[in-house]
């Protein structure tokens, strides 16, 4: 069965920094792009970005471009987002999800999500 | 405001059916195919429909896509409560080289 697992929710101040994380089994994780979507509370869905591990190419939306880090190892078959300075318009659901694709694409499975809050 | 325009909201009572729309521009829908994604109340997104009117599996029949032009549609028969959720239409960006999401559209089964 193909799955991701991500890391546990996080509580945090504005500021500082956090790494989660978005573990896959049960494919060849090196061989397929895995992005993030951030859901903020009450909101849809809005497309972070991705990276294919075997080689760590990246796209981001130009939303997020230098607000977050995508990174992945392919050694532990685990992605990663990263902030070096969260805000409070962080506080939000972030999902991975394995990206199938040239086309026909699609974006499947997902992780579970991980809920950042930051709040002083 | 989405790249992508759905309904905000649309319902339905049991038994009956439902059609939701997703519009875009020709680099996004007009040249790319779209996918459905399904959000039940505190669960992760779930891909309904792909390729424009593929269905995963385990996905039944009673849920149909279509695309035509720059929009494409869901279309739920046969309404069960357990369908109440948000619905999310989405596609490749040719420009953005990225995915672009629709608003979502809330599905309430009266």
């Amino acid at each position: 069965e193909v799955q991701l697992v991500q890391s546990g929710a996080e509580v945090k101040k504005p500021g500082e920094s956090l790494t989660i994380s978005c573990k896959g089994s049960g494919y060849n994780f090196a061989t397929y792009w895995i992005g993030w979507v951030r859901q903020m509370p009450g909101k849809g869905l809005e497309w972070m970005g991705m990276i294919y591990p075997d080689d760590s190419n990246t796209k981001y939306s130009p939303s997020f471009q230098g607000q977050v880090t995508i990174s992945a190892d392919k050694s532990s078959n685990t992605a990663y987002l990263q902030w070096s300075s969260l805000k409070a318009s962080d506080t939000a659901i972030y999902y991975c999800a394995r990206h199938i694709g040239p086309e026909p694409r699609r974006i499947d499975p997902w992780g579970q999500g991980t809920l950042v809050t930051v709040s002083s | 405001q989405s790249v992508l325009t759905q309904p905000p909201s649309a319902s339905g009572t049991p038994g009956q059916g439902v059609t939701i729309s997703c519009s875009g521009s020709s680099s996004k829908i007009g040249t790319n195919t779209v996918s459905w994604y399904q959000q039940l109340p505190g669960t992760a997104p779930k891909v309904l429909i792909y390729n424009n009117n593929q269905r995963p599996s385990g996905v039944p029949d009673r849920i149909y896509g279509s695309k035509s032009g720059t929009s494409a549609s869901l279309a739920i028969s046969g309404l069960q409560s357990e369908d109440e959720g948000d619905y999310y239409c989405a596609t490749w960006d040719d420009s953005l080289h990225g995915w672009v999401f629709g608003g979502g559209t809330k599905l309430t089964v009266l």
